[in-house]
């Protein structure tokens, strides 16, 4: 079964600290890609990082980073000097080749404590 | 306006009644997408459509009826529906072409069913 976890159904973490998220997914396909997405109060749902599988170099952007383990199946986001904006529900999601499908997880809440 | 953007952003409806939700994409992409989100589930694919084609239908029951008249427009007609259609009902759009295709969210429409 094609499956994404996120064991942390909630995370805080102090402003300008490092907090990482962690994602486990279940797939026998070799060829996917990785995403993780922000979803802030007001709804609006936003790419925050992407990873292809076949890269074994890990993605990053500004703050973003994730840790990619394909052996573990393992796509953990780390956010460092964590800032109120990224107070907000991330969600891990993979797809497989070219299907249009998105495999989700349930969304990790992350409270950012002044 | 820009990216995705859907209307109504709330909707309370009767289980008699029927309304329609409208997406509009702003991006020059190919394929757009409805999902529903529930609190603390993964989100659920209810609807693919690619260059205007309907290529995926996740077993979604008939009193949601989409349509897709040109490539920046989707609609999700909603009849008979029952309480626990009560969700966030996201719209996004991408282009189908591009290797990791990236998906871009609207705000949503909250549905309430009374």
């Amino acid at each position: 079964a094609q499956t994404v976890t996120q064991s942390q159904p909630e995370m805080s973490v102090q402003e300008a600290e490092t907090v990482t998220l962690s994602c486990t997914y279940d797939t026998s396909e070799s060829d996917y890609y990785l995403f993780w997405y922000k979803q802030p109060p007001s709804r609006q749902m936003i790419l925050v990082i992407r990873q292809e599988a076949y890269k074994q170099q890990n993605a990053t952007e500004n703050r973003f980073s994730v840790n990619f383990q394909k052996a573990a199946k393992s796509f953990s986001l780390k956010i460092s000097d964590s800032q109120l904006g990224d107070a907000a529900m991330y969600f891990c999601a993979y797809r497989i080749g070219s299907n249009y499908q998105l495999i989700w997880g349930a969304g990790t809440k992350l409270i950012i404590k002044p | 306006e820009t990216g995705v953007t859907q209307t109504p952003r709330h909707l309370v409806m009767g289980m008699t009644n029927k309304k329609s939700l409208k997406c509009e994409q702003h991006l020059g992409h190919n394929a757009m997408y409805w999902y529903k989100q529930s609190a603390k589930k993964p989100l659920e694919l209810m609807f693919v459509y690619n260059f205007k084609e309907q290529t995926e239908n996740n077993s979604v029951p008939s009193r949601f009826s989409p349509e897709c008249p040109n490539s920046s427009h989707l609609f999700l007609h909603l009849h008979t529906l029952q309480p626990e259609d009560s969700a966030l009902y996201l719209c996004a759009s991408s282009q189908v072409e591009v290797a990791a295709d990236t998906q871009y969210f609207g705000p949503g429409t909250r549905l309430t069913v009374l």
